[in-house]
C-alpha cells in the first residue's frame, strides 16, 4: 500500500471550513484514498473514500487531484465535535486487505 | 447501523495470565481485524480474518493468537500477558470498503 504524508496538526475556527491535505505521490492505479477520524477515547470512524473523482457525503467532501498524487478532505462547517485525529489512507478496495494507519493530522477546532 | 462491540472497555490483568478479548459484529461482515494502539506508534495490525476459521498475521502477531469459530465473533488471545502488552485494543469489521471499529478495550497488565 502507498505511503501517505499529512501535517501533524492543524487549527480551525468553529463554523469555518477545515481543509486537511494529504500527499500520496506513490499511489497505484487500483488504490483508493480513504479518510477516517478518531475522536479521543473512541475507535476510528470511516468518513469517505474515492478513486479519482471528487466525492461528497453528509460528513465531508474529498477532492483528489487529477494526477491522484494528493487529496484534500473538507469539513465544510467545522464544529467543536470535529476535533479529532484524521487519517488519510491509501489502499486497494478489497475489504480483506489490511489498512495501514499512519500518524494522521490532529485537528483542533476552536470556538 | 453497523455495530461492533467489544467485551470490556477497561481490563486489568496480571503478568502471566491468559487474557481473552472478544469482539462481535452484527452485520454479517466477512472480514474482521484486531489492532493495538499506542502513543506515538499509531494503530498496528495484530491479526485479521477474512472468513470463519481463517486467520492471517498482521504486522505484530508475536505474543497473540486469534480464534474465529463463528462469522460474527473474533477473539484475541494473550496466552501469557506481559507488561509490554498494556495497550488500547481495537477490533474492526468490514465487507468491502470501509472498516467499522468497536469502542476499544484498554488493557493494563501489571
Amino acid at each position: 500500500d502507498a505511503k501517505t504524508t499529512q501535517p501533524t496538526s492543524m487549527d480551525c475556527a468553529e463554523g469555518r471550513a477545515a481543509n486537511l491535505p494529504c500527499n500520496h505521490s506513490t499511489i497505484s492505479g487500483n488504490e483508493y484514498v480513504y479518510w477516517y477520524r478518531q475522536i479521543h477515547s473512541q475507535g476510528p470512524q470511516y468518513i469517505i473514500h474515492g478513486l479519482k473523482n471528487n466525492e461528497t457525503n453528509e460528513m465531508a467532501s474529498l477532492i483528489i487531484t487529477e494526477d491522484r498524487k494528493s487529496s484534500t478532505l473538507i469539513l465544510p462547517h467545522a464544529t467543536l465535535r470535529d476535533t479529532a485525529v484524521y487519517y488519510c489512507i491509501v489502499r486497494v478496495a478489497t475489504g480483506g486487505f489490511k489498512t495501514i494507519f499512519g500518524a494522521g493530522t490532529r485537528l483542533f477546532v476552536k470556538a | 447501523d453497523v455495530k461492533v462491540t467489544q467485551s470490556s472497555r477497561y481490563l486489568v490483568k496480571r503478568t502471566g495470565e491468559k487474557v481473552f478479548l472478544e469482539c462481535v459484529q452484527d452485520m454479517d461482515h466477512e472480514n474482521m481485524f484486531w489492532y493495538r494502539q499506542d502513543p506515538g506508534l499509531g494503530l498496528r495490525l495484530i491479526y485479521f480474518s477474512y472468513d470463519v476459521k481463517m486467520k492471517e498475521k498482521g504486522d505484530i502477531p508475536e505474543g497473540y493468537s486469534v480464534s474465529r469459530e463463528k462469522k460474527e465473533r473474533f477473539s484475541l488471545i494473550l496466552e501469557s500477558a506481559s507488561t509490554n502488552q498494556t495497550s488500547m485494543y481495537l477490533c474492526a469489521s468490514s465487507l468491502e470498503y470501509e472498516q467499522y471499529f468497536g469502542p476499544g478495550t484498554r488493557l493494563t497488565v501489571t
